[in-house]
């Protein structure tokens, strides 16, 4: 079975630019979640995505956006970028039965705010 | 406020020693508790994850505990291995209706294993 894939791997963009990043689950995950991980703040819950709906939101601000398709690949949007965002987006998959369902992460996409 | 603090900040061990991470957690209301392993460049792997009635875990060479009561979780690296090394991250879950919940994450503690 294929792991989290994660597009592209790599992107560099200038301050004001908005970004997509894709992430495509393991088949029959039904649940994405979004992470930013930066050297000083570690690891971030960004968001969480189950059939298509938001389930649970951390403490980013609206900039920060995402949606689910129906297959359940899901894209994180980030508008007027600013030199912070600079950080890997990890995307996770997971089931969706249960709160102590395991979570498969991608590789992650390195993002370079100029 | 939810915190989750992990020690030691980064440790290097020998090959074939055993070595302890530790854990500290305020978070409510509680739902589980993961230790994850991330190698360099790469997204984290799920080691181990526990519940409130849990004590201990296992996953190969690697033996989670958690406390409820004071808080506390660490996770016990047996024999270690070259490929250990890597950043060791601890994750509650404060609750909530789903998978995630409300995540609340460490800042990891980095093993470096050496020959």
């Amino acid at each position: 079975k294929a792991g989290v894939t994660q597009t592209p791997r790599y992107l560099i963009k200038t301050r004001g630019q908005q970004v997509t990043l894709s992430c495509s689950p393991i088949s029959g995950h039904r649940s994405v979640s979004w992470y930013q991980q930066t050297p000083g703040q570690g690891l971030q819950f960004l968001f969480e995505y189950f059939s298509e709906t938001q389930r649970n939101k951390g403490n980013f601000p609206g900039r920060f956006s995402g949606r689910q398709f129906s297959n359940s690949r899901s894209e994180m949007n980030v508008s007027t970028l600013e030199l912070g965002d600079s950080a890997l987006y990890l995307c996770a998959s997971n089931i969706g039965q249960g709160r102590t369902d395991t979570q498969y992460f991608g590789p992650g996409t390195r993002l370079t705010v100029l | 406020k939810n915190q989750v603090e992990q020690s030691p900040q980064s440790l290097i061990i020998l090959e074939g020693k055993n070595c302890t991470l530790q854990c500290n957690y305020t978070v409510s209301p509680f739902s589980n508790l993961r230790w994850y392993k991330q190698d360099t460049g790469r997204g984290p792997v799920s080691l181990t994850i526990m519940t409130f009635s849990e004590n201990t875990k296992s996953n190969g060479r690697y033996t989670a505990t958690l406390d409820a009561d004071t808080k506390q979780s660490s996770l016990h690296i047996t024999a270690s291995q070259l490929s250990d090394s890597a950043s060791y991250i601890c994750v509650v879950s404060a609750g909530g209706s789903s998978n995630t919940g409300k995540l609340i994450f460490g800042q990891g503690t980095t093993l470096q294993v050496k020959p």
